[in-house]
């Protein structure tokens, strides 16, 4: 039982580049979630599926866009990286909401 | 002000002490998760907490939540180098829904053997 699996696990961009950051999860969670994480601060939430076909946007979704195809995906994609999307990327999904959540490993993303 | 602050930032424990982390919040927890985070990893679920005087323990891990619901401790007893990482709470604030978690920035824990 993988859990939720993040690739790449490093990248670096050039500004104004483009990339997508894959997720999967193989526990049939119908919640998934992408989070930023920066140095000092708490997780950010950038968007978020509540199943197959429904996103959202969290607190901090400009730059990006994702979608749910199917339950045990949801990419992420950054378009036209910019320095300030330098960051850790956490993936994550819970069967319920509340309820845990289960993360990724991440993906360190470095753009110059 | 912080919505959401952990104490210590930092805390470096020698093997075989005790410790406490803090979660502290301005509004009301409906919902508070530990999380641990080694470098370089994902963040492992810890523990969750719900009710005000709530206390749920994994083996020397123990956490609990106030009568108030504004503040979560966590308890280490007799540490061990495998509990160095950093700890994380995040808090549910709006009434069950983790759209809306507030993460804590995180307390790094250092264990000398």
């Amino acid at each position: 039982n993988a859990g939720v699996t993040q690739t790449p696990k490093f990248r670096i961009l050039k500004i104004g580049q483009s990339m997508t950051l894959q997720c999967a999860q193989d526990m049939n969670h119908n919640y998934m979630y992408w989070y930023r994480q920066d140095p000092g601060m708490g997780l950010k939430l950038i968007y978020y599926s509540v199943g197959a076909g429904i996103t959202d946007k969290g607190e901090v979704p400009n730059g990006y866009n994702v979608s749910r195809s199917t339950t045990e995906d949801f990419p992420l994609r950054l378009e036209l990286a910019a320095p300030s999307q330098t960051s850790v990327y956490f993936c994550a999904s819970s069967y319920s909401s509340p309820g845990p959540l289960h993360f990724g490993n991440g993906t360190r993303l470095t753009v110059t | 002000s912080q919505e959401l602050e952990q104490s210590p930032q930092s805390l470096i424990v020698q093997e075989g002490k005790n410790l406490t982390i803090n979660c502290t919040s301005s509004k009301t927890l409906y919902g508070l998760y530990w999380y641990k985070q080694k470098y370089g990893e994902g963040l492992i679920f810890l523990m969750m907490l719900q009710k005000g005087g709530e206390e749920k323990s994994h083996e020397k891990i123990t956490a609990k939540l106030d009568e108030k619901k504004q503040q979560s401790s966590l308890h280490i007893t007799a540490s061990q180098p495998s509990h160095a990482g950093i700890y994380l709470c995040g808090a549910d604030r709006s009434g069950g829904s983790n759209y809306k978690l507030t993460f804590g920035k995180g307390t790094l824990l250092t264990v000398n053997p």
